[in-house]
């Protein structure tokens, strides 16, 4: 069965930090999706990214970048310069179907970043 | 470009009492719909999925039900609520040729 470990919590950082978000996942498969999400205060999740198996390049967009690596089943997320408006719930998940049909999504518990001025 | 609507947006209701929350999607068509529920603590716990009309898969044994009467709109309902039934409902819907999905605004649910 697949599982998504998001081990931290609760961040807290200071304006103007960089963060770095962790996830680890767990899959039979080798063929599967990774994907984070934000959910800000106001409730509605918002999507990032999505990542396949198949392509372990890191990805930067903006001030968020991503870095998938297999070897360690993780896929981890940073912010650089972090802003207040990063304060929010962020969730990594996980799909195994390689098409649509099916693509049911395994969500870890989220991690709560608070970015004080 | 899709869009994707839920009403209402919060809900108090009592226990024992019905309940009808709908999810409508814009701008597509033939996507695959969710239901998912968010308790206190964040996590989202997947209840319902359909890929067409009439189809409805259960991840969960609950006293919720969803419907799906047209190619846009997901229902979720209940006869009787719980009190454990409050929570945060979100509805999502992705393409069907790819794996992300894309979530509503939810409803906050509170059963007293």
């Amino acid at each position: 069965a697949q599982k998504v470990t998001q081990a931290q919590t609760e961040i807290s950082v200071v304006e103007k930090e960089d963060v770095t978000l962790d996830c680890v996942y767990e899959t039979r498969d080798t063929t599967y999706y990774l994907f984070w999400y934000k959910q800000p205060p106001s409730g509605e999740l918002v999507f990032l990214i999505r990542r396949n198996s198949f392509d372990e390049q890191n990805e930067i967009s903006g001030r968020y970048s991503w870095n998938f690596q297999k070897s360690t089943s993780s896929f981890n997320f940073t912010i650089t310069a972090s802003q207040v408006v990063d304060s929010a719930v962020y969730f990594c998940a996980l799909s195994e179907a390689p098409t649509g049909a099916n693509s049911k999504l395994t969500f870890g518990k989220g991690i709560t970043l608070s970015v004080r001025p | 470009s899709q869009t994707i609507h839920q009403w209402p947006a919060t809900l108090v209701q009592p226990v024992g009492s019905p309940l009808s929350l709908e999810c409508t999607v814009e701008g597509t068509s033939n996507p695959n719909l969710y239901w998912y529920r968010q308790a206190a603590g964040r996590g989202l716990q997947l209840l319902f999925y359909s890929v067409g009309i009439g189809q409805i898969s259960s991840e969960v044994p609950q006293n919720l039900s969803a419907s799906r009467p047209q190619d846009r709109q997901f229902i979720l309902s209940s006869k009787k609520l719980l009190l454990s039934d409050s929570g945060f409902y979100l509805c999502a819907w992705s393409p069907g040729q790819h794996n992300e999905q894309f979530f509503g605004p939810g409803t906050r649910l509170t059963v007293l």
